[in-house]
């Protein structure tokens, strides 16, 4: 089956300095790539999603760009700021309309002013 | 944004017991879901539904489980009976397409 497989956290950054969490996967078919955003008290909910191969996706100063032959999808930050702190999943699905979702373990993300 | 609802926010029960875990999705959503996240694990996919009937249901989603949207009202989860190893988080999802809206989850706990 689908597997998703990210950075462990937790991670602690300062204010201002770059964020990479790495995520790869495994699949048999062509995925659409996601990056979701989870707040405490919340459920998980989309930072941006990429369908095709060797393009990038981006929202808020996050990035990611999926790389079909490395299988990764790593997200990043240039500088980072306190209300980023948050827990961060890559996931996977199928391009159809109502697939299913495959997170990976999530990565707990605390910036400090 | 589009806003899913869940209903209750915390459930305990005592093991055995029937629960049902009740959904409001997003209105004009076609595709619906449930996830399971146990404390400091991984969310994984339990079922997802659509047009009445289930899609797809994980090896999570025990004989147990069943789902329904009678009317189209709540999309609904009922656990009948509970196990021990039934308590977690479990979040609701509605999409149009593939691009998913969560709920907060309901963190049932089963004793």
């Amino acid at each position: 089956g689908d597997s998703v497989t990210q950075t462990e956290g937790p991670v602690t950054l300062s204010e201002g300095t770059s964020l990479t969490v790495n995520c790869s996967y495994e699949t048999k078919q062509y995925p659409t790539l996601f990056w979701y955003v989870q707040y405490p008290g919340e459920g998980p909910q989309l930072l941006f999603k990429v369908p095709k191969a060797n393009e990038k996706g981006s929202n808020r100063g996050f990035e990611a760009t999926y790389n079909k032959e490395a299988t990764s999808f790593h997200l990043q930050k240039a500088s980072v700021q306190e209300s980023d702190s948050a827990v961060y999943y890559c996931a996977l699905s199928d391009s159809n309309a109502g697939a299913k979702l495959t997170f990976g373990g999530g990565t707990r993300l605390t910036v400090r002013p | 944004g589009p806003k899913v609802l869940q209903i209750p926010s915390h459930q305990i029960i005592d093991m055995g017991q029937m629960v049902t875990l009740n959904c409001d999705p997003v209105s004009n959503h076609l595709y619906f879901y449930w996830y399971k996240q146990i404390l400091g694990q991984q969310m994984e996919f339990l079922v997802n539904f659509y047009n009445g009937k289930v899609m797809e249901k994980s090896k999570l989603f025990k004989d147990q489980f069943s789902v329904e949207r009678p009317d189209g009202s709540y999309f609904t989860l009922k656990i009948q009976p509970t196990a021990l190893e039934d308590s977690a988080v479990y979040f609701c999802a509605s999409s149009l397409d593939y691009e998913q809206y969560f709920g907060p989850g309901t963190r049932l706990t089963v004793l």
